[in-house]
């Protein structure tokens, strides 16, 4: 069964620390795999996509990586912000599908 | 062109009652998608259009519920005689073929079915 799971499900930091977010797939055969960002209320923002043959991928301070090998990727986020608090979702298109599968997010609340 | 934009934003309604989401996706964009997200949960897909023509509709909740692309443009999704389970976000992307997964969302249209 093709799944996304991400752990941990919640996390609280405080501002200026970094953080590693997970996520486990078992999407098969992968195509591609995105990191998206969603504020409360709001739609989910693209923050990273990923290849088979990328290992790492960094956008400010957010940094992806993927092995492909184990089906793992994990998010980066380096000196949080406030404005990092949200719902990071981590998404996997399998080959030969348009419908991607989500995982459930990691809700990070940073504190001053 | 600002993105993909949704209408209304937030929808309350009362049980029984129909009710129609609007979206507009980026102009060049030519893959159309709807999604249902509940609240701790991520977006679950429920159709998918390429141009005007509806390639995916089985993940419809119900045949309660339905989408049109009359022009290859906007998209409207429709609930008819809601229910409290309806509640929920109700999410738009768009994406252009050969982009891969180059999925942009709307921010949504918030359903509360009382």
């Amino acid at each position: 069964k093709n799944q996304v799971e991400q752990s941990p499900q919640s996390l609280i930091i405080l501002e200026g620390k970094n953080c590693t977010l997970q996520c486990n797939y078992t999407v098969s055969p992968f195509s591609n795999l995105r990191w998206y960002k969603q504020d409360t209320g709001r739609g989910p923002v693209s923050l990273t996509i990923m290849t088979f043959s990328e290992n790492t991928k960094s956008n400010g301070r957010y940094t992806a990586t993927l092995d492909a090998d184990t089906k793992q990727s994990s998010l980066h986020i380096t000196a949080s912000q406030l404005s990092d608090s949200a719902s990071y979702i981590c998404v996997v298109k399998r080959g030969g599908s348009y419908i991607p599968t989500f995982g459930r997010g990691t809700s990070l609340i940073v504190h001053p | 062109d600002t993105g993909v934009s949704q209408d209304p934003r937030h929808k309350i309604t009362k049980r029984g009652q129909n009710v129609t989401f609007r979206c507009d996706p980026i102009s060049e964009h030519n893959r159309l998608y709807w999604y249902r997200q509940t609240l701790g949960q991520g977006p679950e897909f429920l159709t998918y259009f390429q141009n005007e023509a509806q390639l995916e509709k089985s993940r419809l909740l119900s045949d309660r519920f339905s989408a049109e692309r009359p022009k290859g443009s906007f998209s409207t999704l429709e609930i008819q005689r809601t229910e409290q389970g309806d509640s929920a976000m109700y999410l738009c992307a768009s994406s252009y073929r050969g982009q891969g997964i180059g999925y942009t969302f709307g921010s949504g249209t918030r359903l509360t079915v009382v």
